[in-house]
């Protein structure tokens, strides 16, 4: 198994309140990646890194923010969290920009 | 506008038999089609992939057959085998067209082979 690692694994907070998930990978890849995934949607991909400080968004990214400041370490932030961000998050990481990716256990938040 | 549909969120089959899990896109720019599995509490597996140029690849029990013309394609597991109970999932990969490096998922589809 890849060498990710996701925390917190649950949460729950209120609404308004900023929360920052964290990916880290023990693997060196390049290419990491945040999804979220609801039911009747599938994973869709909220933000991904090319490289240290390197990001780009994904289909669902309003609303969010990421920040890579060392090859292992990923963060997702909700700056003002809403009903709305209420999912599973699940980062993944690939060695280069491929549809091939190895995924973290998943958190699960829960927005009140 | 859901690009990768799995319109059947749900099949049971018995153990030993085939398995087969449906998929239909949109977009005729996506230049590889592929199925991940997912445990319970676990993040999602690759499980196989198709370039858009072939119509069929193997790997052990697991087939995936792509129709272009009709845009579809499907994933046949044989036997089935209690083991392979996970939900999952279709996705597309594009290289341009506005899908460019995204991983474009269906919606799932939870699989129950009973013993």
């Amino acid at each position: 198994d890849a060498g990710i690692t996701q925390s917190p694994r649950h949460k729950v907070t209120e609404t308004g309140t900023p929360v920052t998930l964290r990916c880290h990978q023990t693997e060196n890849h390049r290419y990491m990646y945040w999804y979220r995934q609801d039911p009747g949607h599938g994973l869709r991909l909220i933000h991904y890194s090319y490289g240290v400080k390197d990001t780009d968004k994904g289909e669902v990214s309003d609303g969010y923010s990421v920040s890579r400041s060392k090859t292992e370490d990923f963060l997702l932030t909700l700056e003002s969290a809403t009903s709305s961000q209420t999912s599973v998050y699940f980062c993944a990481i690939s060695p280069r920009f491929s549809y091939e990716q190895y995924f973290g256990p998943g958190t699960r938040l829960t927005v009140t | 506008d859901q690009q990768v549909k799995q319109n059947s969120p749900s099949l049971s089959v018995q153990e030993g038999r085939i398995s087969i899990l449906n998929c239909d896109y949109t977009n005729s720019m996506f230049d590889y089609f592929l199925w991940y599995k997912k445990y319970p509490a676990e993040g999602p597996t690759f499980l196989i992939s198709i370039s858009s140029i072939k119509d069929k690849n193997e790997d052990g029990r697991f087939t995936v057959f792509l129709n272009k013309s009709a845009k579809h394609l499907s994933l046949h597991i044989v036997p089935s085998q209690p083991g392979d109970s996970a939900v999952y999932f279709c996705a597309a990969w594009g290289e341009g067209s506005g899908n460019t490096g995204k991983l474009i998922f269906g919606q799932g589809t939870t699989l129950q082979v009973k013993p």
